[in-house]
Parts: structure tokens; C-alpha cells; sequence
């Protein structure tokens, strides 16, 4: 079975520096899918930013980036210009693909310092 | 554009009383469907998917049923509620050739 772990439950950054969220997996899959989720408060799951696993190139999605280390199952999430609506619980989740549901880590707390 | 409903927002139920929680989608044909359950300080779990009307995959052996009458209609039920069903629901789709997946707002449900 696919495990998703998030080491750092709590995370706290000044508004305006960058900050990164870690994640590891493990899985015997060649093909699959990474995501990184937000929560707020309102306890609505954004979806943030999406990886393929064929993909050799990270995405990006405006000041939200991942490091994708296929190799080494590792895809942490880099936010540049940190801004007081980031503060949230972030989740990394990873899917088989097709109708494969998420399997979730435990989720990372993000605090923005104004 | 799709939009995936979810109701009620929050539910207070008595032990041993039974569950309806409804899931729709507009705005795209049969997609997939997922019910998960956030228990609180927790990330979500998967609880039941589904492919298409009557098809129902569970991933967690538990009180929970989950049923799927219409392509656009994912609903969660249980005929005895435990104490330890309560938690926060989220429904989610995708499109029928897979990721990502969106969420409903989620139910808050609490059980006395």
C-alpha cells in the first residue's frame, strides 16, 4: 500500500519570504499522480498544484512550486512571496491515476507572521 | 464550469440514529466519485469510490454504506450511527479519465 508522509506538523514564516513544505512517499508504482491540497479555516480542500510522475519537469503554478525527486520520493512545495491567505493546513496526496482515490499524509501547518 | 454540491453543512445526530449525507455534480458526465472522512487533527481517508451509477468500491470496512442512483448523485448512509463516525466528509470528483480531483465543501457531522 501507498504511504504519504509530512514530517513537519507546524511550519511558521514571515509574510513576504519563501517557505517549504516537505513530503515523502512510497510506492512500487512507476505511473502516479502528486498533489499538494490547502485547507483553511473554512476546511474547504484546494487543490494547489499537481505533479505527474512521467513528468520530468516541476510544476509551477504562480508563486507555488514543487521539487520533484522521483528517485528519491520526495516532492516538497516551495511558496515564494508568502502572503497572510496562505496560512492553512497543507496535504500532500498521491494517486495510482485512473479512479484511484488520494492517499493523504497528515497534513502541515502553516503559520504567516505579518 | 462544474460544480459539486454537498449537504447538509453540519449535522448533529443521536447514537444509533441513521445517516444521509448527499453529493451532486453538475456541469460534466459520469465522473468519478469519493466520499472521505477527516477525523479531527487528521489528514482524510478514503472511504468509498464510485465509477458509474450502481458501482460502489469501499475502502474501509466500517458502518458506512455508500450508494450511487444517478451518474451525478454519490450518497453515504449509515442505518446505526456510532460515536465513532464523527468527523468531517468531503465528497470529491474527477473526470471520468481520472485526475485531479475536486472537493465539496465537506459536512461537519457530530454524534452524541
Amino acid at each position: 500500500a501507498q504511504t504519504v508522509t509530512q514530517s513537519q506538523p507546524e511550519m511558521s514564516v514571515q509574510e513576504a519570504e519563501t517557505v517549504t513544505l516537505s513530503c515523502t512517499y512510497d510506492t512500487s508504482e512507476s505511473d502516479y499522480y502528486l498533489f499538494w491540497y490547502k485547507q483553511p479555516p473554512s476546511r474547504q480542500m484546494i487543490l494547489v498544484i499537481r505533479q505527474e510522475a512521467y513528468k520530468q519537469q516541476n510544476a509551477t503554478e504562480n508563486r507555488f512550486s514543487v521539487n520533484f525527486q522521483k528517485a528519491a520520493k520526495s516532492f516538497s512545495l516551495k511558496i515564494s512571496d508568502s502572503q497572510l491567505g496562505d496560512a492553512a493546513m497543507y496535504f500532500c496526496a498521491y494517486s495510482g491515476g485512473g479512479a484511484d482515490g488520494l492517499t493523504f499524509g497528515k497534513g502541515t501547518h502553516l503559520i504567516i507572521q505579518p | 464550469s462544474q460544480t459539486i454540491h454537498q449537504w447538509p453543512a453540519t449535522l448533529v445526530q443521536p447514537v444509533g440514529s441513521p445517516l444521509s449525507l448527499e453529493c451532486t455534480v453538475e456541469g460534466t458526465s459520469n465522473p468519478n466519485l469519493y466520499w472521505y472522512r477527516q477525523a479531527a487533527g487528521r489528514g482524510l481517508q478514503l472511504l468509498f469510490y464510485s465509477v458509474g451509477i450502481g458501482q460502489i468500491s469501499s475502502e474501509v470496512p466500517q458502518n458506512l454504506s455508500a450508494s450511487r442512483p444517478q451518474d451525478r448523485q454519490f450518497i453515504l448512509s449509515s442505518k446505526k450511527l456510532l460515536l465513532s463516525d464523527s468527523g468531517f466528509y468531503l465528497c470529491a470528483w474527477s473526470r471520468s479519465g481520472g485526475q485531479p480531483q475536486h472537493f465539496g465543501d465537506g459536512t461537519r457531522l457530530s454524534i452524541l
